[in-house]
């Protein structure tokens, strides 16, 4: 079956640091890929996707690109802020209306 | 626009109470799921509808009970939950099934409290 493997968080930055947290995946066919944001108390907000190889998904500054390769799709931001402090979820759809998702990475912001 | 909505934001409810809820959404989706989700971890899958039929069951207690009464609306029928059932549960729609490419939108969800 189609899996997701997160970086383990949680993970503390400093304002205006970069910010890398790993995805890679494992599915069958060709699937789109998704990085998912949730605020403390609140659903989830689709922050970027993409959805073939080297396609680059970007929104707010953060960026990923799918890697056939390497099958992977790591969320990069060059400058975070302390408004970005939430929890991030990279998942992929696969068919018959499935989203598989990872288990989620804590990020804290710091001023 | 690509809002989901759902209400309410907090439920309180007696294991014995029969309650409701709803999810509303006017972006012509016509797939719309149920997700479950505890504290500090991903959603978990209930149920999906596509185009008002139920397509998917993901083995999930009868206490729960889905209802799509028309296109945009689905709704959530709660009755003899448990204090387990305590979670957020989470509202999504997409354009369909059939496509990988299809992005699943979320609403914000309803916290539910099981006493």
């Amino acid at each position: 079956g189609n899996s997701v493997t997160q970086m383990e968080g949680p993970v503390t930055l400093s304002e205006e640091a970069f910010l890398t947290i790993n995805c890679t995946y494992t599915a069958t066919g060709y699937p789109s890929l998704f990085w998912y944001v949730q605020y403390p108390g609140e659903g989830l907000q689709l922050l970027l996707k993409a959805t073939k190889a080297d396609d680059k998904g970007s929104n707010k500054g953060f960026e990923a690109t799918y890697r056939k390769e390497t099958t992977s799709f790591h969320l990069e931001k060059g400058s975070v802020q302390v408004s970005d402090s939430a929890v991030y979820f990279c998942a992929l759809r696969g068919n018959a209306g499935k989203s598989t998702f990872g288990d989620g990475t804590t990020l804290t912001v710091k001023p | 626009d690509t809002e989901v909505t759902q209400t309410p934001k907090h439920l309180v409810m007696g294991m014995t109470n029969k309650k409701s809820l709803k999810c509303e959404q006017h972006m012509g989706h016509r797939a719309m799921y149920w997700y479950k989700q505890k504290a500090k971890k991903p959603p978990e899958l209930m149920f999906v509808y596509s185009y008002e039929k139920l397509s998917i069951n993901e083995s999930v207690p009868s206490r729960f009970s889905p209802e799509c009464p028309n296109s945009s609306l689905l709704n959530l029928h709660l009755h003899a939950l448990q204090p387990e059932d305590s979670a957020l549960y989470l509202c999504a729609s997409s354009q369909g099934l059939a496509g990988t490419t299809d992005t699943q939108y979320f609403g914000p969800g309803t916290r539910l409290t099981v006493l």
